[in-house]
């Protein structure tokens, strides 16, 4: 069973600095990482993804990935209250099947 | 574009009645999912369309679930009959096919599922 697993939380950060979420995963084959955003009551919102092969960063928000370690990680830099939203990480394990195996989430709150 | 189209946006129904989602893919993606989220379960895929044939439908919780496909702009969802643990989110999403360098999702608004 590909498991995806993620620090509930909450995870409360003051307003401007950097907020740090994390997850792991099972499968040593995963060839995608993926980042969403669900603000209550809203639907997944993708953030960004990256592959296996690199770390993306994109305006306030960065993915890295420690494949030896086998987790990926999610930074946003200079934390706005309008990010307090539950993230969540989803992982691709390559192949044929093409289907997300999404951690449960990390609600993240942004203080003023 | 307008992105996955969902419809109803919320349902209450009582046990034992037939109830149906519908989703609208985003034009042109060939992929097309859906998923139930709860508060205990988190997001969970129920079954997935790869130009409108089912392919893996293994997360399906029992016979009383069914999905159809019948043209690459519409999916229905049924439960029949529903129970109160099928009180739930349920989202459709879709996806581009992967040669276009992803497999990323967009999901639409969800509809949530009140069974009394």
């Amino acid at each position: 069973q590909k498991e995806v697993e993620q620090n509930s939380g909450p995870l409360s950060v003051p307003e401007g600095a950097i907020a740090s979420l994390n997850c792991t995963y099972s499968d040593r084959g995963s060839q995608s990482f993926f980042w969403y955003r669900q603000y209550s009551g809203k639907s997944p919102e993708l953030i960004m993804f990256i592959y296996s092969n690199g770390d993306k960063e994109d305006g306030r928000f960065t993915a890295q990935l420690n494949k030896a370690s086998q987790y990926v990680s999610l930074l946003i830099r200079d934390s706005q209250p309008s990010d307090s939203a539950t993230y969540l990480c989803a992982v691709w394990s390559g192949g044929s099947n093409y289907k997300l195996t999404f951690g449960k989430g990390t609600l993240l709150t942004v203080n003023p | 574009d307008a992105g996955v189209i969902q419809s109803p946006r919320h349902e209450v129904t009582e046990m034992g009645q037939e109830v149906t989602l519908r989703c609208k893919p985003i034009s042109g993606h060939d992929y097309l999912f859906w998923y139930r989220q709860t508060m205990m379960r988190g997001l969970e895929l129920l079954i997935y369309f790869n130009n409108n044939v089912p392919i893996d439908d293994s997360g399906m919780p029992e016979d009383r679930f069914s999905a159809k496909m019948p043209n690459a702009s519409f999916s229905t969802l049924k439960i029949q009959p529903s129970e109160p643990r099928d009180s739930a989110v349920y989202f459709c999403a879709s996806s581009p096919d992967r040669t276009s360098g992803g497999n990323e999702q967009f999901f639409g608004p969800g509809t949530r599922l009140t069974v009394l």
